[in-house]
């Protein structure tokens, strides 16, 4: 079967790091993507992981490793505005689709 | 705003109303896609066009019905929806079907309720 988990709710303080995990198991694999979505609005891109391994874009990165069905999403200093939810989503085999995981609603306080 | 345009933004309709969704598209993709989404939920994938044939139905019920008129465009016909069908539908479309580091961009959805 298909299974993706992530942790339900985070909470972080502003100017700190969070790290969001995100384990696997899926029939295939071609690839993750990380979304943020904002309440009520599209997901929108944040990160790609195809090959084992740590990707840097500015204040995000993300990490996989295929041999242990992980990743995670690392968010540097922290902005009241990343107060989202973070899905973790996984491409099949089938190339076309994406498998979500359920999210993972992040709060940041002051 | 995204790239991807919905419209309408907001939709309510009775059970024997029939209504569509539509969603355009100017970046060129050639792969589309329709996603439910529940309150406090991930995505759900309905259906995937590929250069305007449909190539994945994820077991949707007939009362939705996909249309992919041309490369820009994709609708979602609704029919005699129940109240369990109310929910916020995404559309999304990446530059081709095929495993490349392209990701889904997604419109603001329609959020759609049955009375």
């Amino acid at each position: 079967g298909q299974n993706i988990d992530q942790p339900t709710e985070m909470t972080a303080t502003e100017g700190a790091i969070v790290q969001i995990n995100c384990t696997y198991q899926t029939s295939g694999f071609n690839g993750l993507f990380w979304y943020q979505q904002h309440a009520g609005e599209a997901p929108t891109f944040l990160s790609y992981n195809v090959l084992d391994g740590l990707e840097e874009k500015g204040r995000f990165s993300s990490f996989l490793s295929r041999s242990k069905g992980y990743s995670y999403l690392l968010l540097k200093e922290l902005q009241m505005k990343d107060s989202a939810s973070y899905l973790c989503a996984v491409r099949d085999r089938g190339y076309n689709k994406l498998i979500f995981g359920a999210g993972t609603r992040l709060a940041v306080h002051p | 705003d995204t790239e991807v345009t919905q419209t309408p933004k907001h939709l309510v309709m009775g059970m024997t109303n029939k209504k569509s969704l539509k969603c355009e598209q100017h970046m060129g993709h050639r792969a589309m896609y329709w996603y439910k989404q529940k309150a406090k939920k991930p995505p759900e994938l309905m259906f995937v066009y590929s250069y305007e044939k449909l190539s994945i139905n994820e077991s949707v019920p007939s009362r939705f019905s996909p249309e992919c008129p041309n490369s820009s465009l994709l609708n979602l016909h609704l029919h005699a929806l129940q109240p369990e069908d109310s929910a916020l539908y995404l559309c999304a479309s990446s530059q081709r079907p095929g495993p490349d580091n392209q990701p889904q961009h997604f419109g603001d959805g329609t959020r759609l309720s049955i009375l």
